[in-house]
């Protein structure tokens, strides 16, 4: 079946303008997760949704970054003012509950100029 | 807190040769552990994982790892390694108490498998 999906897979911006990066999750999965790996940083959490509860946003680094998963599906990270701190590689995942193994898409890679 | 160590940024294994990639963690309950594979410009893909059980786990393309409760280690292995083993490879653990599903990494080990 069809995969995690992410678009756009590449992103080039300017410092200073805003962004919004696009998750597909598994079909059927209802949690979703958003990783960053950074050079130098590795991977690291930022966002997690599980069906209607409230999002854990704990490893969001700072207030511009949010996101929001509508209809328990499709999911959008925004990252407003972008800075050149903000270049990485996006990854989402998914799993069919929050306990299970989460399968991740092939990332979008953020370039701020 | 959780946390992950790969101790070795890289590893380097002629082609047929037994290969060990290395992995010890924290957690403060019983540990979730994960072995992803990350090929050039893709995500990551799913290889093995621990939750309970036999301490020896079978994976994706004829890899296994091992679980070491008292070591606090899974090391990733494989009998024979192929050229085309060559990726970026991640451990992963979990806390299995409490709600919190977030995975925490190492920062990966770069497995190059010469012929």
């Amino acid at each position: 079946g069809a995969g995690v999906s992410q678009s756009p897979s590449n992103k080039v911006t300017e410092k200073g303008k805003d962004v919004e990066l696009r998750c597909d999750p598994i079909s059927g999965h209802t949690a979703l997760y958003w990783y960053r790996q950074s050079l130098g940083q590795g991977l690291e959490f930022l966002i997690y949704f599980q069906g209607n509860s409230a999002p854990d946003k704990s490893g969001l680094p700072s207030d511009r970054f949010s996101a929001e998963r509508t209809g328990g599906s499709v999911s959008t990270l925004t990252i407003q003012r972008t800075q050149q701190e903000d270049s990485a590689v996006y990854l989402c995942a998914s799993s069919l509950v929050s306990q299970e193994t989460q399968y991740f898409g092939p990332g979008t890679r953020l370039l701020v100029l | 807190a959780q946390s992950v160590a790969q101790p070795e940024d890289q590893v380097n294994v002629a082609e047929g040769n037994p290969l060990t990639v290395k992995c010890t963690y924290s957690v403060s309950g019983n540990p979730y552990l994960f072995w992803y594979v990350q090929y050039p410009n893709r995500g990551l893909q799913f290889l093995l994982k621990y939750i309970t059980g036999d301490n020896l786990v079978k994976g994706s393309y004829g890899f296994e790892a091992e679980f070491n409760k008292s070591q606090t280690s899974f090391h990733l292995k494989k009998p024979s390694a192929l050229v085309s083993d060559s990726a970026l490879y991640f451990c992963a653990v979990r806390d299995s108490t409490g709600t919190a599903s977030k995975l925490t990494f190492g920062t990966g080990t770069r497995l190059q498998v010469t012929l």
